[in-house]
């Protein structure tokens, strides 16, 4: 079945540091990639999300391209703020309505920006 | 529109007894989810809805759990008897169409804190 993997947090970084949060997944099919973030105390928003190969999503300073040749939807910013610290959900839509309707997550990341 | 609305944000009950947690999507969207997250298992689907249908059930963890939705405005989680290990946040969540380019909008979520 679907799946995603994310690198292991927490990460520490700096105010202004450049941020990369790993994440690939394992789909049939044509899947839509999703970052979601989850700040303390709260449900999940939708951060940015690319629909097909070689989409690049962005929102807020943030970008992740969809790599289909290597499975990858990868979170970057060039510089991140202390007001950045959340928990980072990737997750996948399948392809084909029916049970891929469903969005499959990774285990999230938590990044913590200090002054 | 005001969003998903889930209610309750915070219960706190004693071990056996009946829980249930209520959700209202955003209108006019399809496809209703619930998700459960834990420190130890991150965040589970437990079953989704199509036209008030249940689609995928395949995630509700054992009998004690059950879901309805009565109508399209409207849908509940019930949980009994509850134990201890029920313990965790139940986030709704809605959709307008299956594709993968339908963005899931979450509720804030409902603490369960069974004692």
């Amino acid at each position: 079945g679907d799946s995603v993997t994310q690198m292991e947090g927490p990460v520490t970084l700096s105010e202004e540091a450049f941020l990369t949060i790993n994440c690939t997944y394992t789909a049939t099919g044509y899947p839509s990639l999703f970052w979601y973030v989850q700040y303390p105390g709260e449900g999940l928003q939708l951060l940015l999300k690319a629909t097909k190969a070689d989409d690049k999503g962005s929102n807020k300073g943030f970008e992740a391209t969809y790599r289909k040749e290597t499975t990858s939807f990868h979170l970057e910013k060039g510089s991140v703020q202390v007001s950045d610290s959340a928990v980072y959900f990737c997750a996948l839509r399948g392809w084909g309505g029916g049970t891929a309707s469903k969005l499959t997550f990774g285990t999230g990341t938590r990044l913590q920006v200090t002054l | 529109d005001a969003g998903v609305i889930q209610s309750p944000r915070h219960e706190v009950t004693e071990m056996g007894q009946e829980v249930t947690l209520r959700c209202k999507p955003i209108s006019g969207h399809d496809y209703l989810f619930w998700y459960r997250q834990t420190m130890m298992r991150g965040l589970e689907l437990l079953i989704y809805f199509n036209n008030n249908v249940p689609i995928d059930d395949s995630g509700m963890p054992e009998d004690r759990f059950s879901a309805k939705m009565p109508n399209a405005s409207f849908s509940t989680l019930k949980i009994q008897p509850s134990e201890p290990r029920d313990s965790a946040v139940y986030f709704c969540a809605s959709s307008l169409g299956s594709s993968g380019a339908n963005v899931l909008t979450f509720g804030a979520g409902s603490r369960l804190t069974v004692l």
